[in-house]
């Protein structure tokens, strides 16, 4: 199983460009998440989904979207690119199970908006 | 939400055992305690969980006290390649959850 994938790893964009950051999972999973980190904070997760066609907001969706078609693929998109939103941006997904369930994170993309 | 608290930062020497120490007091009942650990350039990656009793991994030990507000990783013998951000998480069972990623204690090893 390869896990989960990003891509692109790095990405510079100009301010009012858009893109979509691929993340896609070979492990079956239900769960999908999008989260973004900022140099030296923690994880904040922008959208989330608990399976293909249902997708909610997390803690800071404004200036994203994102769709499920497939259990495997959840694309975020960036509409119209603004400099705050330079950071580093996690997939991940899981299961949940009876213990808490536990998240498999991709290798992360690294988008620079200037 | 359930919160924890650790520290920001921690020394260790290479080859000698790391406690890293996390508090969460408000935990409940079916919250499961994870620790998650984020290498430099790279996304976090699951270490270990548990509930109450003490838990034993090929990566790691997680102890756990007896009123449950506190618990600690225990990495054996750390290595230069267990620098690293370890994040203490709570999680309920069963169901989705937004699961919240402090900032974590930033782990340095010295050679």
């Amino acid at each position: 199983n390869a896990g989960v994938t990003q891509t692109p790893k790095f990405r510079i964009l100009k301010i009012g460009q858009s893109m979509t950051l691929q993340c896609t999972q070979d492990m079956n999973h239900n769960y999908m998440y999008w989260y973004r980190q900022d140099p030296g904070m923690g994880l904040k997760l922008i959208y989330y989904s608990v399976g293909a066609g249902i997708t909610d907001k997390g803690e800071v969706p404004n200036g994203y979207n994102v769709s499920r078609s497939t259990t495997e693929d959840f694309p975020l998109r960036l509409e119209l690119a603004a400099p705050s939103q330079t950071s580093v941006y996690f997939c991940a997904s899981s299961v949940p199970g009876l213990k808490g369930e536990t998240q498999y994170f991709g290798p992360g993309t690294r988008l620079l908006v200037l | 939400d359930a919160k924890t608290t650790q520290p920001n930062s921690m020394e260790s020497n290479e080859e000698e055992p790391v406690h890293l120490p996390c508090n969460h007091s408000t935990i409940s009942g079916t919250d499961y305690i994870h620790w998650y650990r984020q290498l430099p350039s790279q996304g976090p990656e699951y270490v270990i969980h548990g509930l109450t009793s003490n838990v034993n991994n090929r990566m790691a030990s997680l102890a756990i006290a007896e009123d449950r507000k506190s618990s600690t990783l225990i990495l054996h013998r750390a290595t230069l390649r267990d620098a690293a951000v370890y994040y203490c998480i709570l999680i309920r069972s069963g169901g989705y959850q937004k699961v919240t990623f402090g900032i974590g204690t930033k782990l340095q090893v010295i050679p």
